[in-house]
């Protein structure tokens, strides 16, 4: 089963800032935080992730809170290209281990 | 340029009759995983290999078999034991090299096949 919960689904208006949040309260201390987006019928695409520090980069930023409990993935200006379902998955350090996937968030970004 | 590539994107079977989707990769990744997609669901894992001549069970393996004769190819067939085949099915690879810890690479997915059983 999936180690995390998001809520099913999202509006965000276009050009505002998109908040996604993710609550993972079992989480253990070797686990990272990773985010992946799946536009309809196309394979999953990844964005982001993180162990304890937030994370920024061209895609994306990750803040994760301070007891690891939850996070939020931030898209600065969402556009109607971002409208997809996001998936939040926490993963062991270790190598080569396999994502395990829950519904994730269904966001729509409205014009 | 390097990728997944998943053939046909299409497939359409008669029921009773055995399929093999394709899946390969060009990006010398070790690790290579199925899983499949069912309207409206999250991802589900079927088989994952983490090196060549090697592959472990995911949560719903059964009806589907995998063989990884060669890094860069790790096809699925799915048999007539598969109860419901009809779903999208998605190919991953990751590049971890095994019994490295603590190494985060993120798995690379292919655009799927969507597979019709009639």
């Amino acid at each position: 089963d999936a180690k995390t919960t998001q809520p099913p689904s999202m509006d965000c208006a276009e050009g505002r800032a998109a908040n996604l949040p993710c609550n993972h309260s079992t989480i253990s201390g070797n686990e990272y935080v990773y985010w992946y987006r799946q536009i309809h019928s196309q394979g999953p695409q990844y964005i982001i992730h993180g162990l304890k520090n937030n994370e920024t980069n061209e895609m994306a930023s990750l803040i994760i809170t301070e007891d690891r409990k939850s996070s939020t993935l931030i898209l600065p200006h969402a556009t109607l290209r971002d409208t997809a379902v996001y998936y939040c998955i926490v993963r062991v350090a270790s190598g080569n281990t396999p994502l395990v996937f829950g519904k994730g968030t269904r966001l729509s970004v409205i014009a | 340029d390097g990728g997944i590539t998943q053939s046909p994107k299409y497939l359409f079977r008669k029921e009773g009759q055995n399929v093999t989707l394709s899946c390969e990769q060009n990006l010398n990744h070790d690790a290579m995983y199925w899983y499949r997609q069912d309207p409206g669901q999250g991802l589900r894992l079927i088989y994952y290999s983490q090196i060549v001549n090697d592959f472990q069970k995911g949560d719903i393996a059964e009806g589907y078999s995998v063989s990884r004769e060669k890094k860069e190819s790790f096809p699925l067939t799915v048999t007539s034991a598969q109860k419901n085949p009809t779903a999208f099915y998605l190919c991953a690879s990751s590049t971890d090299p095994p019994g490295i810890k603590a190494y985060n690479s993120p798995l690379h997915f292919g655009n799927g096949t969507r597979l019709t059983v009639t």
